[in-house]
């Protein structure tokens, strides 16, 4: 039972748009910034999302991030199929003086 | 480049222990908070504990208290994990990680760490 909530599974056609939410509580998203990473399979995840909404260099401007209140939004648009992959934010949880993830979000592109 | 090269992973049995390093190269190592994530089979990221850059400040995740120790030599740029009385759901993938919130955030290879009977 993860601290941060997300849906197990997305999916959407190439081309499309897909969103993938992120929901927290007042100790963690709430009063935190929030980060999403990519894991493709058999590789160590990848920072996509710093900071709410800042991209670091080398990620492209077709995934976005958002927050308000104790959610988060990971957007992604023009999808491929390259993009097959988990998804998974995170934060930190001042209640719990640690790091928290959420479970993960298993994107498909059909 | 930074790397951060992983080492110690392994088969151990219940109630066991096992040490985790993490070379770092390419960087000021000093200079960053560092962490361990972990993955468990099939799972999601789970945060296992982090130190700031001179060591003075830890965190960890609540059932890794009291038997697991973070620490760090800056003089030899690497980080260690030190895991006691290991369990069973303590198998996983663990991870190495730099400034695991910032833009230059660096992920090791992962080292498997085993724990059966």
């Amino acid at each position: 039972q993860s601290v941060l909530t997300q849906p197990p599974s997305v999916s959407a056609a190439p081309g499309q748009k897909v969103t993938i939410s992120c929901s927290g509580s007042s100790s963690n998203i709430g009063n935190n910034y929030v980060s999403w990473y990519q894991q493709l399979p058999g590789t160590a995840p990848k920072l996509l999302i710093y900071d709410n909404d800042k991209r670091p260099s080398g990620t492209p401007d077709r995934f976005s991030g958002s927050k308000s209140g104790t959610s988060a939004t990971l957007g992604i648009t023009g999808l491929q199929t390259g993009d097959e992959a988990d998804y998974y934010c995170g934060t930190w949880d001042d209640s719990l003086s640690g790091v928290v993830f959420g479970g993960g979000t298993k994107l498909t592109v059909l | 480049e930074v790397q951060l090269v992983q080492s110690g992973g392994g088969l151990v049995q219940p109630g066991g222990s096992l040490r985790l390093s993490c070379a770092a190269s390419g960087s000021t190592f000093s200079s960053y908070w560092m962490n361990w994530v972990r993955q468990a089979p099939g799972k999601g990221l789970e945060w296992v504990a982090n130190i700031n850059q001179d060591g003075s400040e830890k965190h960890y995740l609540v059932s890794g208290r009291g038997r697991f120790t973070i620490s760090r030599d800056n003089a030899k740029n690497s980080l260690y994990l030190q895991m006691n009385s290991l369990r069973v759901e303590d198998t996983a993938v663990y991870y190495c990680v730099r400034a695991l919130f910032a833009a230059n955030t660096y992920w090791g290879q992962g080292t498997l760490v085993t724990v059966s009977s």
